[in-house]
C-alpha cells in the first residue's frame, strides 16, 4: 500500500496568511494525487485533482504542485472560511489511500 | 444539482452487520463508480472500495474483504454498503463518493453527508 504522510500536522496561522502544506507518497504517484477540504461535522469537499489542476469554482488563492512523491498545497492569502482540515489522497492505485490531515486553526 | 443523500446513524452490537444506503440524483447513475470511505473520530478518511453501478462490479481494500460487500440497485438509484462482524473499531463516519474520472485520474465528488455507526455493546 502507499503511505501518505502530511506536514505539519496542524499550525495556526492569521488572515491574510500565506500558508503551505507539505504530503509526500511512500513510492511515486505521478501526479495522482487530490486535495480534500474538511470542516467539522461536514463531509470532505474536493479542491483539487493532478496535483495542480483546480476544481471549478475554487478561489484561486488556493493552488497546488509537485509530482513523483512530493507534493504542496499552497493558499496565497488565507479567508475566514478557509479554516478547515486539509487532507491529501493518492488516486494511483488501490487502495486510494489519504494523508492523515493537517488542520489550520486561527492564530 | 449533484448529490449523494445517505440513511441515517446506527448503533451496532458487536459481531452484528450494518448496511449503509446512498442515493444517487442529479447525474445518471449508472455513469459515475461509487466509493466508499470511512473516517474514524480524529482520523484522515480510509478508502473501502468501489461499486460500478452500470455492471455492479466492485473492489474492495484488502482490509475489508470477506466482510464488506457493495451493491446497487439502479431502479432507484441508490448504492449499499454492508459490513459484518462489527467490531468496536468499526466506529466511525461512513462516506459514499462519486468518482470522477478523466482519463486515467480520478477523484472523488460529491461526497455523501455521512453516516455515523456506532458498535458498542
Amino acid at each position: 500500500d502507499i503511505q501518505m504522510t502530511q506536514s505539519p500536522s496542524s499550525l495556526s496561522a492569521s488572515v491574510g496568511d500565506r500558508v503551505t502544506i507539505t504530503c509526500r507518497a511512500s513510492q511515486s504517484i505521478s501526479v495522482y494525487l487530490n486535495w480534500y477540504q474538511q470542516k467539522p461535522g461536514k463531509a470532505p469537499k474536493f479542491l483539487i485533482y493532478a496535483a495542480s489542476s483546480l476544481q471549478s469554482g475554487v478561489p484561486s488563492r488556493f493552488s497546488g504542485s509537485g509530482a513523483g512523491t512530493d507534493f504542496t498545497l499552497t493558499i496565497s492569502s488565507l479567508q475566514p472560511e478557509d479554516f478547515a482540515t486539509y487532507y491529501c489522497q493518492q488516486s494511483h492505485s488501490t487502495p486510494f489511500t489519504f494523508g492523515p490531515g493537517t488542520k489550520i486553526d486561527i492564530k | 444539482q449533484v448529490q449523494l443523500v445517505q440513511s441515517g446513524a446506527e448503533v451496532k452490537k458487536p459481531g452484528a452487520s450494518l448496511k449503509v444506503s446512498c442515493k444517487a440524483s442529479g447525474y445518471t447513475f449508472t455513469g459515475y463508480f461509487i466509493h466508499w470511505v470511512r473516517q474514524a473520530p480524529g482520523q484522515g478518511p480510509e478508502w473501502m472500495g468501489w461499486i460500478n453501478p452500470n455492471s455492479a462490479a466492485t473492489n474492495y481494500a484488502q482490509k475489508f474483504q470477506g466482510r464488506v460487500t457493495m451493491t446497487r440497485d439502479t431502479s432507484i438509484s441508490t448504492a449499499y454498503m454492508e459490513l459484518s462482524r462489527l467490531r468496536s473499531d468499526d466506529t466511525a463516519l461512513y462516506y459514499c463518493a462519486r468518482a470522477v474520472y478523466s482519463g486515467s485520474l480520478h477523484w472523488f465528488d460529491p461526497w455523501g453527508q455521512g453516516t455515523l455507526v456506532t458498535v458498542s455493546s
